[in-house]
């Protein structure tokens, strides 16, 4: 059984300083890795996908993600933080299932960005 | 191209009503899911769809929960009776993944139902 844990319900940064977006997994599998983000009143948008290629993944909009198998870790991050970037963020594992391939969110974690 | 399209945006109803939401995802994708975010929670999957066939159900609560895509394309979800822990935001995702490739979800803005 797979599950994701994102170990931060909200982080605060100001506004040009880093962010890390913690999220650590767990899969029978090689599982595929998602992030997601959404922001209020919408759907959830695509960041960034990890698919067994290159561990560090460049998504959009600056940010990143690199896995880490020893660590059982896809962490997120972006090196200078923006208002717009203010949101909920979701990791995502993906792994065959009798179904399937079978996706399980994690918690999600508020990112607040300070003026 | 044209995202997926949900309605309504909102709904208010009283607890042992029914409601109805609409899902229509992009043209040609062939999975389509139902998920249900519970505020402060992540999304949890409903139902999800391959054409017109339900793929997994497992964790739609049948009693009071129905979906259906009768011709392959767009969706509804019902509750009947609606209950107050119910209120949550359902979101419809589609995808033009076979089911066991990875591409990703495409969502639509949810229908937030608030149960009174």
């Amino acid at each position: 059984a797979q599950s994701v844990t994102q170990l931060d319900s909200h982080v605060s940064v100001s506004e040009g300083t880093p962010v890390l977006l913690r999220c650590n997994y767990s899969s029978s599998y090689s599982p595929s890795l998602f992030w997601y983000v959404q922001h209020p009143n919408k759907g959830l948008q695509l960041l960034l996908k990890y698919t067994s290629a290159a561990t560090l993944v460049k998504g959009i909009n600056g940010f990143e993600a690199e896995f880490k198998k020893s660590e059982t870790s896809f962490h997120l991050t972006k090196p200078s933080a923006h208002m717009s970037d203010a949101a909920e963020y979701f990791c995502v594992v993906s792994e065959p299932g009798n179904a399937g391939n079978m996706l399980t969110f994690g918690g999600g974690t508020r990112l607040m960005v300070k003026p | 191209e044209a995202g997926v399209a949900q309605s309504p945006r909102y709904k208010i109803i009283e607890k042992r009503q029914s409601v109805a939401f609409w899902c229509n995802p992009i043209s040609g994708h062939a999975t389509l899911y139902w998920y249900q975010q519970i505020l402060g929670q992540g999304p949890k999957l409903l139902i999800q769809f391959q054409n017109n066939g339900v793929v997994d159900d497992s964790q739609l609560p049948k009693d009071r929960f129905s979906a259906e895509r009768l011709k392959g394309v767009d969706s509804t979800l019902k509750i009947q009776p609606a209950k107050l822990e119910d209120s949550a935001v359902y979101l419809c995702a589609s995808s033009s993944r076979s089911r066991f490739d990875n591409s990703p979800l495409h969502f639509g803005n949810g229908t937030r139902l608030t149960v009174t």
